[in-house]
C-alpha cells in the first residue's frame, strides 16, 4: 500500500525558506504514470494546489507562487521536495504531499485529473 | 480565488440524499474528482473520473458531470459524512490540478 510522509521544520521564521520533504514508500517515485505532487490548506480555508512534479523532473506549478516555488525529486532516495522562498505569515498552513495524476476516459474524450494518496500533513508556521 | 465554484455550505437530513456541485469552464472536457475532509484530517478522495470510487468508499457516493458542472451525490446521508468535500480538476487556463472552495456538509 502506498503511503507518503512530510518532514520538515515546523516553524520558519518570515523571509526565510520553508523546506519540506515527502518520503514515498510502498511504491516507486519513478512510476511512469504519476506525477507527485504539493497541497497547502491556511487554518480554516480551502486547499490549494502549490505545484507537482514527474519523476525526470519536469514540473508544473502554480502561477500565484510560481517565483516562490521549487519542487525537486530524488529517485534514489524514493522523495520529493518543495522550498518556498520568501515567506510571510500568510504561507501559514497544513502542507500535504499526494500522489497526482491524469487520466484519459477513452469512451467519453474527458480527462480526469486526482490526487491519491495523501500524506497526513505537517503544519507549518511562519513567525518570528 | 478559484476556477472551480462550490457552494460554501450545503446541509441535508439523516437518511436523504444532497447533491453538491463544482461549477467550472474547465468541467466541459475534464471531469472532477471529489475529496472529502473531516476535521484534523487528510483529505480523501471518494470520486474520480466519469463516477468511479476508490476501493473502500460507500456506494452512497456517486459522481455525474453535465456541461460545466459537476456533481457529488451522496444518497442516504450518513452522520460520518459531515465533512468539507472539495473538488479537483484542471483550470481554465491549462493548469493541471485545481480545486474548489470546498463544501461544508452538515447532517442534520
Amino acid at each position: 500500500q502506498l503511503q507518503l510522509q512530510e518532514s520538515g521544520p515546523g516553524l520558519v521564521k518570515p523571509s526565510e525558506t520553508l523546506s519540506l520533504t515527502c518520503t514515498v514508500s510502498g511504491g516507486s517515485i519513478s512510476s511512469s504514470s504519476y506525477y507527485w505532487g504539493w497541497i497547502r490548506q491556511p487554518p480554516g480555508k480551502g486547499l490549494e494546489w502549490i505545484g507537482s512534479i514527474y519523476y525526470s523532473g519536469s514540473t508544473y506549478y502554480n502561477p500565484s507562487l510560481k517565483s516562490r516555488v521549487t519542487i525537486s525529486v530524488d529517485t534514489s532516495k524514493n522523495q520529493f521536495s518543495l522550498k518556498l522562498s520568501s515567506v510571510t505569515a500568510a504561507d501559514t498552513a497544513v502542507y500535504y504531499c499526494a500522489r497526482a495524476s491524469t487520466n484519459y476516459d477513452i469512451l467519453t474524450g474527458y480527462f480526469y485529473p486526482r490526487f491519491d494518496p495523501w500524506g497526513q500533513g505537517t503544519l507549518v508556521t511562519v513567525s518570528s | 480565488s478559484s476556477e472551480l465554484t462550490q457552494d460554501p455550505a450545503v446541509s441535508v437530513a439523516l437518511g436523504q440524499t444532497v447533491r453538491i456541485t463544482c461549477q467550472g469552464d474547465s468541467l466541459r472536457s475534464y471531469y472532477a474528482s471529489w475529496y472529502q475532509q473531516k476535521p484534523g484530517q487528510a483529505p480523501v478522495l471518494v470520486i474520480y473520473g466519469k463516477n468511479n470510487r476508490p476501493s473502500g468508499i460507500p456506494d452512497r457516493f456517486s459522481g455525474s458531470s453535465s456541461g460545466n458542472t459537476a456533481s457529488l451525490t451522496i444518497t442516504g446521508a450518513q452522520a460520518e459524512d459531515e465533512a468539507d468535500y472539495y473538488c479537483n480538476s484542471r483550470d481554465s487556463s491549462g493548469n493541471p490540478w485545481v480545486f474548489g472552495g470546498g463544501t461544508k456538509l452538515t447532517v442534520l
